[in-house]
């Protein structure tokens, strides 16, 4: 049972481009949360979504990002119009219904605004 | 709002040897989950242990446990045995028993085993 899949892994863009991270969770999982990092920090919470509804974006910035779960396919961070102060460890985690709270996490996506 | 307090940011210890890094939080609900997560230089976040609040009993994994004081609110894990594949940051975390289930985190604690 493959984990947390995400890609890609590192990402390099320039100011004011678009910024694209993708997401599939667990197999059977249908729960999706971003996490950010930022340097010498813990992960703070952006978004919690499930297939095609946001439950909870109250970490999100209010403006440049969105993030969607649609029915098929991964879910996706999308980061418009990038500023340095975006560059961070994106972390995209999955749980199940029913998980009790615990969540998986992936290996992260590393964005670097140059 | 919840919060998460780690005030030990690095730790030493010395290999096969016993460390405990220390985490308090702060919250006015009484059904709650406590994690610790561990992020070798790989950057993998990795759970390590988790205690659900209703549960008097400290939850055990091999090697790492924990002294849950809910009460004097603390959460703190212990490493006995220590490894070097310990070397890490450890990051306490928190969150709610039936909410959204995100995560509040602490700074971490950048635990080094030496040889």
């Amino acid at each position: 049972n493959a984990g947390v899949m995400q890609n890609p892994r590192h990402l390099v863009r320039r100011r004011g481009q678009e910024a694209r991270l993708r997401c599939s969770p667990m197999k059977g999982h249908s729960h999706v949360y971003w996490y950010r990092q930022l340097p010498e920090e813990g992960l703070k919470f952006m978004v919690y979504l499930q297939k095609e509804n946001i439950i909870d974006e109250s970490g999100m910035p209010k403006e440049r990002f969105s993030a969607e779960f649609p029915k098929e396919g991964p879910s996706i961070l999308r980061i418009q119009q990038v500023v340095r102060g975006d560059s961070a460890a994106y972390f995209c985690a999955s749980s199940p219904e029913g998980s009790g709270n615990t969540i998986y996490f992936g290996e992260g996506s590393w964005l670097t605004v140059v | 709002a919840q919060t998460v307090t780690q005030s030990q940011p690095e730790m030493s210890v010395q290999e096969a040897e016993t460390v405990t890094l220390s985490c308090t939080y702060d919250t006015s609900e009484n059904n709650y989950y406590l994690f610790w997560y561990k992020q070798p230089p790989s950057r993998q976040m990795i759970l390590v242990i988790r205690q659900e609040a209703y549960k008097q009993q400290n939850a055990t994994e091999n090697r790492f446990s924990v002294n849950f004081q809910k009460a004097a609110k603390s959460f703190s894990l212990k490493i006995s045995d220590s490894q070097l594949g310990d070397t890490a940051m450890y990051f306490c975390a928190f969150s709610l028993k039936g909410g959204s289930e995100k995560l509040v985190f602490g700074k971490g604690t950048k635990l080094t085993v030496n040889p």
